[in-house]
């Protein structure tokens, strides 16, 4: 049991280009998250799906578009990646239901870095 | 005005001492409530949830009041291992936001 796994751990792209950061889970959960953090601006999120072939957006979706595969898999991707870009990715996952507490679990992050 | 306001810190404590973190949430609908701890440029991991009448985990404590919208984690005989940013969590259906975290070093 993996838990949430990310892909690639570190990327380095220059102003333009694009790319697609991978996200994976095993646990069997429904919602599927992607947050960006930067220094002194917490998590925020970009985008979230509820549940396999639902997609919204977050607080801060410019510049990016997502994917929900299948229920395991969520990829976020940069069109034309921008230095503001640059932040630290997490994908996270979660188990949704009627009642209880569902935690968010987070994978490990995609530290990204434009110039 | 943030959904999720937390004092940032730093709280450096020596080994042993008491610490009580704070935080308030702006949206009186939200309805699941949780602390995270984050190591430098890891993941956010699960520290404990937080349940309307209060709950302790060993030597953490957390407490929502949700007539004052305020959630706090107190920790309690602090530990070097403790050191980490803690994030106060507020979910509201399917969104979760974050505080800024609160920074805490405890020193020997």
């Amino acid at each position: 049991n993996a838990g949430v796994t990310q892909t690639p751990k570190f990327q380095v792209l220059k102003t333009g280009q694009s790319m697609t950061l991978q996200c994976a889970q095993d646990m069997n959960h429904n919602s599927m998250y992607w947050y960006r953090q930067d220094p002194g601006m917490g998590l925020r999120l970009i985008y979230y799906s509820a549940s396999e072939g639902t997609t919204d957006k977050g607080e801060v979706p410019n510049g990016y578009n997502v994917s929900r595969l299948n229920k395991r898999e969520f990829s976020l991707r940069l069109e034309s990646a921008a230095p503001s870009q640059t932040s630290v990715y997490f994908c996270a996952s979660r188990l949704t239901g009627t009642s209880g507490f569902y935690e968010q679990y987070f994978g490990p992050g995609t530290r990204l870095t434009v110039t | 005005r943030k959904e999720v306001e937390q004092d940032p810190g730093p709280f450096n404590v020596p080994e042993g001492a008491t610490v009580a973190f704070n935080c308030t949430y702006s949206n009186s609908a939200s309805q699941s409530f949780f602390w995270y701890r984050q190591d430098c440029r890891k993941e956010p991991k699960l520290l404990m949830s937080v349940y309307s009448s209060g709950n302790e985990d060993g030597r953490f404590t957390a407490q929502l009041n949700r007539a004052s919208q305020y959630i706090s984690l107190l920790i309690r005989d602090s530990k070097l291992s403790d050191s980490a940013t803690y994030l106060c969590v507020v979910s509201t259906g399917n969104q979760f936001y974050f505080g800024t975290g609160t920074s805490l070093t405890v020193i020997p």
